[in-house]
C-alpha cells in the first residue's frame, strides 16, 4: 500500500517567509508525528497528533511553530517568519499509535536563505 | 534532547562479516527501537523490543536489551553491501514519543 507521503521534497525561501508543508499518512494510522532532522544528526521530536489533537507539541521549539490535522488524516507544519536556523529536513511519520512503529515519509528539506 | 547515544559512530566492514552497534540511554522506557536510514530518505522500521524483553531476531537482525545497564545492541549478521546505511536507536518512555540518538554510519565494503 502506499506509505507516507510528503511534499513538496524540497522548499527553498527566504528569510522571513512562511511555509507549510504537508504530510499524508498511511491509511488508518490514527496517530501522526513530525520530526526535525539536521545534518549529522538523528530525528529530533516536534509534536505528536493522535486522530485530530495534538496530544503533545512539546517538541515545538517556539511559537512561529504550528502544526494542524484538522479531519484526523493529512497535516500541515506552518512555519512563520522562517529564520536560517529552521533549515533541516523535516520528517512525517504515522502509526497506529501506542506500541506501534513509526513509518516515516522521506521528509520535506527546507533551505532558508 | 537526545535519548539514545549509539557507539560507535561509524563502522567500515567488509561483505560477510558481522556489524555490531551500541546503545544507552538514560531514563526508563516503555520500548527501544531501531531504524535504519539511507542517504536523503526517510527511516525505516527495523526491529521493536519492549522492556520486559531481553533479546529479539528479526532475519539477520539481533538485537538484546539491558535495562540494568540501559542499553541495547544491534547486530547484523553476514553483512551485505545493501545493508550500507545510518542506523538509529530510539527510546519510547511510555509517553509514545520517540526519543532518537544520533546514528551510526555504517558502511559495507563489497
Amino acid at each position: 500500500g502506499a506509505g507516507v507521503s510528503q511534499t513538496p521534497s524540497n522548499k527553498v525561501t527566504e528569510k522571513g517567509k512562511y511555509v507549510e508543508l504537508r504530510c499524508d499518512p498511511i491509511s488508518g494510522h490514527t496517530a501522526l508525528y513530525w520530526y526535525r532532522q539536521s545534518l549529522g544528526q538523528g530525528p529530533e521530536f516536534l509534536i505528536y497528533f493522535q486522530g485530530t489533537g495534538a496530544a503533545d507539541d512539546s517538541g515545538l521549539p517556539n511559537d512561529r511553530f504550528f502544526a494542524v490535522r484538522p479531519e484526523g488524516s493529512v497535516s500541515t507544519l506552518k512555519i512563520q517568519r522562517t529564520e536560517r536556523g529552521d533549515s533541516a529536513v523535516y520528517l512525517c511519520a504515522s502509526s497506529f499509535g501506542y506500541n506501534s512503529p513509526l513509518h516515516f515519509g522521506n521528509g520535506t528539506r527546507l533551505t532558508v536563505t | 534532547s537526545q535519548q539514545g547515544e549509539e557507539d560507535p559512530q561509524a563502522l567500515s566492514i567488509q561483505e560477510g562479516e558481522n556489524a555490531t552497534m551500541n546503545c544507552s540511554y538514560k531514563t526508563s522506557i516503555n520500548n527501544l527501537q531501531w531504524y535504519r536510514q539511507n542517504s536523503g530518505r526517510g527511516l525505516v522500521h527495523l526491529i521493536l523490543i519492549r522492556s520486559n524483553e531481553r533479546e529479539k531476531h528479526s532475519g539477520r537482525l539481533r538485537v538484546t536489551l539491558d535495562t540494568s545497564k540501559k542499553s541495547s545492541s544491534l547486530l547484523i549478521t553476514a553483512s551485505r553491501a545493501a545493508d550500507t546505511a545510518s542506523y538509529f536507536c530510539a527510546t519510547d518512555d511510555g509517553n509514545n514519543r520517540l526519543a532518537f540518538g544520533k546514528g551510526n554510519q555504517v558502511v559495507v565494503i563489497p
